[in-house]
């Protein structure tokens, strides 16, 4: 049972440069979501989104964009990247119930902007 | 705007005490609290609480919501070195579209 996998757990990128992180999740979630943790702060949302077909934007997500074209993917981009994105990353996904919508996490994506 | 504020910001303890986390919030179209603990990786979820569910217990640990005073709890029992950890609080909304709000949690160490 592989929950939620994101891939590339770690990566250095240069100023300027473009990359994907990676998620799926094979529990058949309709939400999914992108957060960044940065040092001493709590988790900010970066997109979201309540089924395929369909994104929306959370807290911060300038400098960001997701797509999701199927149920299990959810892949995040970040265009020209920056210093200031250098952070930890996890995606997630929840099935909704009547009593609540219990959050399942990724191992994290460690990126370092140099 | 949407608030959770957990305190203290640190704590450290040694092996065998009991320690309380403190999580309070203020969001409008409260659905669910929930704790979560994250070690070197991801979060990992401890509890839920809801308005059907305020109080939740997992072997040594227990958590209670009190919907009056927009806080909860969780409590840790004889603690233990593994439980050094950093513990987050989140508060789930209703907006249309269910959202997550965290605090900044909680970084626990044990000292043996």
């Amino acid at each position: 049972n592989a929950g939620v996998t994101q891939t590339p757990k770690f990566r250095i990128l240069k100023i300027g440069q473009s990359m994907t992180l990676q998620c799926t999740q094979d529990m058949n979630h309709n939400y999914m979501y992108w957060y960044r943790q940065d040092p001493g702060m709590g988790l900010k949302l970066i997109y979201y989104s309540v089924g395929a077909g369909i994104t929306d934007k959370g807290e911060v997500p300038n400098g960001y964009n997701v797509s999701r074209s199927t149920t299990e993917d959810f892949p995040l981009r970040l265009e020209l990247a920056a210093p200031s994105q250098t952070s930890v990353y996890f995606c997630a996904s929840s099935f909704l119930t009547d009593f609540g919508n219990t959050i399942y996490f990724g191992e994290g994506s460690w990126l370092t902007v140099v | 705007e949407d608030k959770v504020v957990q305190s203290p910001l640190s704590l450290v303890v040694h092996e065998g005490d009991t320690v309380t986390l403190n999580c309070s919030y203020e969001v409008t179209n409260f659905r669910s609290l929930l704790w979560y603990k994250q070690e070197k990786k991801a979060p990992t979820f401890l509890f839920m609480l809801t308005s059907s569910g305020i109080e939740k217990k997992s072997g040594r640990l227990s958590s209670i919501l009190d919907k009056k005073e927009l806080s909860s709890i969780l409590n840790i029992t004889a603690t233990q070195t593994g439980d050094s950890a950093i513990y987050l609080c989140a508060v789930e909304v209703i907006f249309g579209n269910e959202k997550l709000t965290f605090g900044t949690g909680t970084r626990l160490t044990i000292i043996p």
